[in-house]
């Protein structure tokens, strides 16, 4: 039972560099998120998929973009790397409605 | 749009101690609502949530919260908590039928159970 795998678990960038994390499930869930986790501030929202073919931006999406081809795979790719997104990414998924989320490990992302 | 605030940023409690960790949320339709806890360097696990009906739900780990929606509440307990129950916890919401996944999340609160 892999649930929701991301990786890389570490990665330090350097300022306008770019990257993408990669994130998979294996639940067959429609719905699959990416949030960043910052000291005190909780989860915050940044796109979202009720399947594929189809993305939405959610609190804080800039920066960042996203692509869902397949049901499995969510990847979040960032362009041009900037130190404010310094942070730890988890990405998560669900069924459409009324479910709650799995989340994976998270990672921990560190631009310089 | 929905909010959440989780009143205590840390709690601090000695093993075998009670524990209450508050959580207060605002929204003009029904709610779902989920306590989330997360260990250190993991994702976060569901604790327990509440859908409909009885208001009060019980989770993994002996852990039970209470749906009050006069006071717009769902604060967490459990009777006597243990060294392992040492993380951090999150009090979440969603508007009520739509996808769980668009939940916000309230800020956290580090539960830390000391010997």
């Amino acid at each position: 039972n892999a649930g929701v795998t991301q990786t890389p678990k570490f990665q330090v960038l350097k300022t306008g560099q770019s990257m993408t994390l990669q994130c998979a499930q294996d639940m067959n869930h429609e719905y699959m998120s990416w949030y960043r986790q910052d000291p005190g501030m909780g989860l915050r929202l940044i796109h979202y998929s009720v399947g594929a073919g189809i993305t939405d931006q959610g609190e804080v999406p800039n920066g960042y973009n996203v692509s869902r081809s397949t049901t499995e795979d969510f990847p979040l790719r960032l362009l041009s790397a900037a130190p404010s997104q310094t942070s730890v990414y988890f990405c998560a998924s669900g069924t459409v409605k009324n479910s709650p989320l799995h989340f994976g490990n998270g990672t921990r992302l560190t631009v310089t | 749009a929905q909010s959440v605030t989780q009143l205590d940023s840390q709690v601090p409690v000695f093993e075998e101690a009670p524990v209450e960790l508050r959580c207060n949320y605002s929204s003009s339709v029904s709610v779902y609502l989920f306590w989330y806890v997360q260990y250190p360097n993991q994702g976060l696990q569901l604790l327990l949530k509440y859908l409909s009906g009885s208001t009060l739900v019980k989770g993994i780990n002996g852990f039970e919260a209470e749906f009050n929606k006069s006071q717009t509440s769902f604060h967490l307990r459990k009777p006597s908590v243990h060294i392992s129950d040492t993380a951090e916890y999150f009090c979440a919401v969603s508007v009520y039928n739509t996808n769980a996944g668009k939940s916000t999340f309230g800020d956290g609160t580090t539960l830390t159970v000391k010997p």
